[in-house]
Order: C-alpha cells, then structure tokens, then sequence
C-alpha cells in the first residue's frame, strides 16, 4: 500500500465551479501535512498546510481528519488558473522528510 | 534571491556515461534534497542533506552519489547511466528551524538515458 493515495483524476471542472480532493496516508505516526501545486512541467510550490483544525486561505479550504487518516483540499469558484496538479504530502515524526502523493490532475475549462 | 537553481535544465546520455546534476540555494537553508518525478509514481526522495556535512540516503538511492560540497551547493553523481534514471530530477532545500517543512524546489532537470 502506498504510503499517501490520491486519485490521480483529471477532475474537469467549468469555471466558477467548487471542486474537492481527497488523500489519504497510511502512517499514523504522520505529523505534519501539506497541499502542493504543479504547473505542468514546472517545480512543486507549496500551496497550503493542513492543520487539525482546518484551515482557509481565500478560496482554498483543507481539512485533516486523523482519525480516518485523510486530507482533503476544496476549491471554490474556480479558476482558469487553478488548472494544475495537486500533491498531498506529508512527514513522518523525526525528520522533516516528505512523502509525497503521485497527484490530482484539475483541468477548469471556460 | 534566485532561490533554488539547477543546472542543467536538460540532458541526455548513453547507457553507462556519468554526469553530476548541480544545486545550489541562497536562502541559506540548512537542509537540501534530491528527488526524482516519474510518471504514476510521484517524487521519490534519493538522498538528503540535513545540514553541512551530512549526507543520508533516502528512498531511492541506488545508483546514486551525492556531496554537500558546502551550505549552498548539494550534487547528484550518477556515475554508470542507465535508462531507468530516464527522469525528471528536483533539488529542493528548506530551513529546518523555523519554517514548518516547506521545502522550496528547484526548476528541475529533465534527464533521458538512452
């Protein structure tokens, strides 16, 4: 099993609309945890941590659910340029060694 | 700031050349990270850097040499190429103390073995 699970879509959204991921990790030991955003062909850049509580910033929302052992990202109002893929990552205990998803692919068309 | 730089951005070799991919940063980072991206399969860590002098493997390393020449600069050797190193590459580094594990990637080199 591996060790953070994402389905890899693409989800297809039309602008405007509000879109969800999931991810779910295996390690219950797991710390800390994190959205991340790749243009195509481009680098990795963080996009948002994931805190217990959850968390907003603008139209993102991620949520932690420790006890079912996943994370997810909503995104309202969508975007031309939210059109990306997007990593679920997370870090064991101990050292702040990533572990990252394989990604969700969101295509927002006009 | 340039952030994280690589070089170079492509490359291809012949089965069993060596070349070594270069890193450097200049936010002063502690930590620095070598990581591979394939289809289906994600990053994968290879080796790692915790600070200036150390050196770990990561997930997968073999084939693999690195060295933290110093605080800004972390290099990959693959010194018998093969074509399963037919990848994408990302340096990243990230300041252990302070920030809560970003890590700041560089734009990556496109490597093809052939």
């Amino acid at each position: 099993r591996k060790e953070v699970e994402q389905d890899p879509g693409p989800f297809n959204v039309p602008e405007g609309a509000t879109v969800a991921f999931n991810c779910t990790y295996s390690n219950s030991a797991s710390q800390s945890f994190f959205w991340y955003r790749q243009d195509c062909r481009k680098e990795p850049k963080l996009l948002m941590s994931v805190y217990s509580s959850g968390n907003e910033d603008g139209r993102f929302t991620a949520q932690l659910n420790r006890a079912s052992q996943y994370i997810s990202l909503l995104i309202r109002d969508s975007k031309l340029s939210d059109s990306a893929t997007y990593l679920c990552v997370v870090t064991v205990t101990g050292f702040q060694k990533l572990v990252f998803g394989t990604g969700t692919r969101l295509l927002v068309s006009p | 700031n340039a952030g994280v730089t690589q070089t170079p951005k492509f490359q291809v070799l012949k089965t069993g050349q060596s070349m070594t991919l270069q890193c450097a940063q200049d936010m002063n980072h502690n930590s620095m990270y070598w990581y591979r991206q394939d289809p289906g399969m994600g990053l994968r860590l290879i080796y790692y850097s915790a600070s200036e002098g150390t050196t770990d493997k990561g997930e997968v390393p073999n084939g693999y040499n690195v060295s933290r020449l110093n605080k800004r600069e972390f290099s990959l050797r693959l010194e018998s190429a093969a074509p399963s190193q037919t990848s994408v590459y990302f340096c990243a580094s990230s300041d252990a103390g302070t920030a809560p594990y970003e890590q700041y990637f560089g734009p990556g080199t496109r490597l093809t073995v052939t």
